[in-house]
């Protein structure tokens, strides 16, 4: 069975550093690209990041661009959004999900909370 | 970027009623477009990739077709279980931008 476990949200103020992981099992994580999706309170999703299987192509939401760093490390399947001077827009719950052939995702993680608030 | 337009934003329906969402991508996305179902306080669930692909698992009443910049998602006929926000998500090109969501309600 696919899991996917978010953790490392919480509390932070603005201009703060937070770094999530997540920890996947039940795949071959080194064979499978990774996304972190985010949702605001009460508003839809907004993808943020994008890491390929070897972590030689990524890619980033402009909103996010600059702040935050996505990575891999295929030897503890797990992976990591190291997020930087944080703003009250950072505000969401931060989903990790395994990419599909085609771009889909097609496995979600729980998700974790992010508040940056002072 | 690719903006995608989903309407409506909202729909109420009555269990056994046969459903389309529309989903407009800015520019041509091929059949890069996929569709997610979301229910309160869960994560996102995919339904559809490639446009018209069913996800394992999904029941069959599910379906979507579309291609280029023009797509929909149609539920034949509804279950108490499919009220819940329904996203599509294009992903021709990065960023993979979803849409803002259409809210499916009980009529």
């Amino acid at each position: 069975e696919v899991q996917l476990v978010e953790s490392g949200g919480g509390l932070v103020q603005p201009g703060g550093s937070l770094r999530l992981s997540c920890a996947a099992s039940g795949f071959t994580f080194s064979s499978y690209s990774m996304n972190w999706v985010r949702q605001a309170p009460g508003k839809g999703l907004e993808w943020v990041s994008y890491i390929s299987s070897s972590s030689s192509t990524i890619y980033y939401a402009d909103s996010v661009k600059g702040r935050f760093t996505i990575s891999r490390d295929n030897a503890k399947n797990s992976l990591y959004l190291q997020m930087n001077s944080l703003r009250a827009e950072d505000t969401a719950v931060y989903y990790c999900a395994r990419g599909g052939v085609l771009g889909d995702i097609d496995y979600w993680g729980q998700g974790t909370l992010v508040t940056v608030s002072s | 970027d690719i903006q995608m337009t989903q309407s409506p934003s909202s729909l109420s329906a009555s269990v056994g009623d046969r459903v389309t969402i529309t989903c407009r991508a800015s520019q041509s996305i091929s059949s890069y477009l996929n569709w997610y179902q979301q229910k309160p306080g869960k994560a996102p669930k995919l339904l559809i990739y490639a446009a018209s692909s069913l996800q394992s698992g999904v029941p069959s009443r599910f379906s979507g077709s579309g291609s280029g910049t023009d797509f929909t998602l149609t539920i034949s006929s509804l279950q108490p279980e499919d009220f819940a926000t329904y996203y599509c998500q294009q992903s021709y090109r990065p960023m993979y931008t979803f849409g803002q969501g259409t809210k499916l309600e009980i009529k």
